[in-house]
């Protein structure tokens, strides 16, 4: 089975800290993904990567970095974090058969920003 | 810009009653998907469908696409509670990047 892993279940930091959320695939995917969800938005895409060392905008990457530093793992960066950052951040992978792409979800990190 | 609705967001009903959940999409897209998430869980692929008319089923749901209309329904037959869960489709844009619609949260009562 696919396993999508992140570091952390539930994180509490303050405003203005760097906050740093990992992400690990172990089924040697090319694309990785973080979204926030937030109740009634659905999820939103921050940042994705189609490649290590490659990354794309997702619609509200604002407040966002990320790094890809092996295909393996996606990491996204809080630099200066704020309260309307407080949410639920769930990472994803996915391989490309055709036109059948299959999203595989982590269990998610709940940011809490004080 | 993609945008995805979803309606209800919010369905209670009783066991062994049946009902729809509908996915509205504003533009053309060649693949929607629908997710199940169970509370403190993270999100598990139920259906892709592909073209249009394309209906898949399993166990008692099933998952239907109309791309004329824009349109995908998740039906639910005889509901039981553990198809509690919240549920998301997701529609894929041209640059093959997923829009989610906010969610419907199913409550399934004994």
């Amino acid at each position: 089975d696919v396993k999508v892993t992140q570091s952390s279940r539930y994180l509490v930091k303050r405003t203005g800290e760097k906050v740093f959320l990992e992400c690990v695939q172990d089924m040697d995917h090319e694309n990785m993904f973080w979204y926030r969800q937030d109740p009634g938005l659905g999820l939103r895409l921050i940042y994705f990567s189609y490649d290590v060392k490659m990354k794309e905008k997702g619609d509200i990457p604002e407040g966002y970095s990320v790094s890809r530093e092996k295909k393996e793992r996606f990491s996204l960066i809080l630099e200066s974090a704020s309260t309307n950052q407080t949410s639920m951040y769930l990472c994803a992978s996915s391989y490309l058969t055709g036109t059948n792409e299959k999203l595989f979800f982590g269990s998610g990190t709940q940011l809490s920003v004080l | 810009e993609l945008k995805v609705e979803q309606n209800p967001l919010f369905l209670s009903m009783q066991e062994g009653k049946n009902y729809t959940i509908y996915c509205n999409y504003s533009t053309t897209s060649d693949r929607l998907y629908w997710y199940r998430q169970d509370p403190g869980k993270s999100l598990e692929s139920l259906f892709v469908l592909l073209s249009n008319g394309a209906v898949k089923q399993e166990g008692r749901l099933m998952a239907s696409l109309d791309t004329k209309a824009r349109l995908s329904t998740l039906h639910i037959t005889a509901a039981v509670h553990d198809l509690s869960a919240t549920y998301f489709c997701a529609v894929a844009n041209a640059g093959n990047m997923l829009t989610f619609g906010g969610g419907t949260r199913l409550m399934v009562k004994p």
